[in-house]
């Protein structure tokens, strides 16, 4: 099993839809939690990042985390055709500088 | 302007032949790291460094060498290039204080 799962998609959306971005993860010790994008060809930009549990919001986006669940999301509202591009959850461990990333989600929003 | 700078961007090369490539870093970050992405693999990291001169093993070490002398200077080192080693590669600098990290924009490596 790995230590992170995320769906890879890809996922079409309407433009304006809201998408929901999930990811899994085993190891209890993560305690940051990231969210980045990537257009094709180009390297990751974080979006989000967020400490332990709970909600943090920025703009359109909105990350969760559920650490009794293990279990992140991102949520984009009224998503846009800029949106399209490949999302990556990452995990990290405090104390340690190694982090785990999912294998992406492709996201294709329609005009 | 805050940037990661990769070089070179694409490369092309023989089984067996050393190569280099360079990352570098404008932000006085402490961390860096270098990541391998795969078609259904994701982003895997392969070498990281906390400071000048301490550097650790990621996930995915076996076949590369790096080194760090100085701060903003990350060279990622193939002694024996192999086709496994075929992959698009990251560098990425670590503000220590909120772990965001900053990507390069990455070299597109090709071994035949």
């Amino acid at each position: 099993q790995k230590e992170v799962e995320q769906d890879p998609g890809p996922l079409s959306v309407p433009e304006g839809a809201i998408v929901s971005l999930n990811c899994t993860y085993s190891n209890s010790a993560f305690q940051y939690f990231m969210w980045y994008r990537q257009y094709s060809r180009k390297g990751p930009e974080l979006l989000m990042y967020t400490y332990s549990s709970g909600n943090k919001e920025d703009g359109r986006f909105t990350a969760q985390v559920d650490k009794s669940s293990k279990y992140i999301s991102l949520f984009i509202r009224d998503s846009q055709p800029s949106d399209s591009a490949t999302y990556l959850c990452a995990m990290s461990t405090p104390g340690t500088y190694k982090y785990i990333f999912g294998t992406g989600t492709r996201l294709k929003v329609l005009a | 302007e805050a940037q990661v700078t990769q070089n070179p961007r694409y490369l092309i090369t023989v089984t067996g032949k050393k190569l280099t490539v360079t990352c570098s870093q404008n932000m006085n970050h402490e961390y860096m790291s270098w990541y391998r992405q795969d078609p259904g693999l994701g982003l895997r990291q392969i070498y990281y460094s906390m400071n000048v001169e301490v550097t650790d093993k990621g996930d995915v070490p076996e076949g590369y060498k790096v080194s760090r002398k100085e701060k903003r200077n990350f060279p990622l080192i193939l002694e024996s290039p192999s086709p496994n080693q075929t992959s698009l590669y990251f560098c990425a600098s670590l503000n220590g204080s909120s772990y965001e990290q900053y990507f390069g924009p990455g070299t597109r490596l090709t071994v035949t």
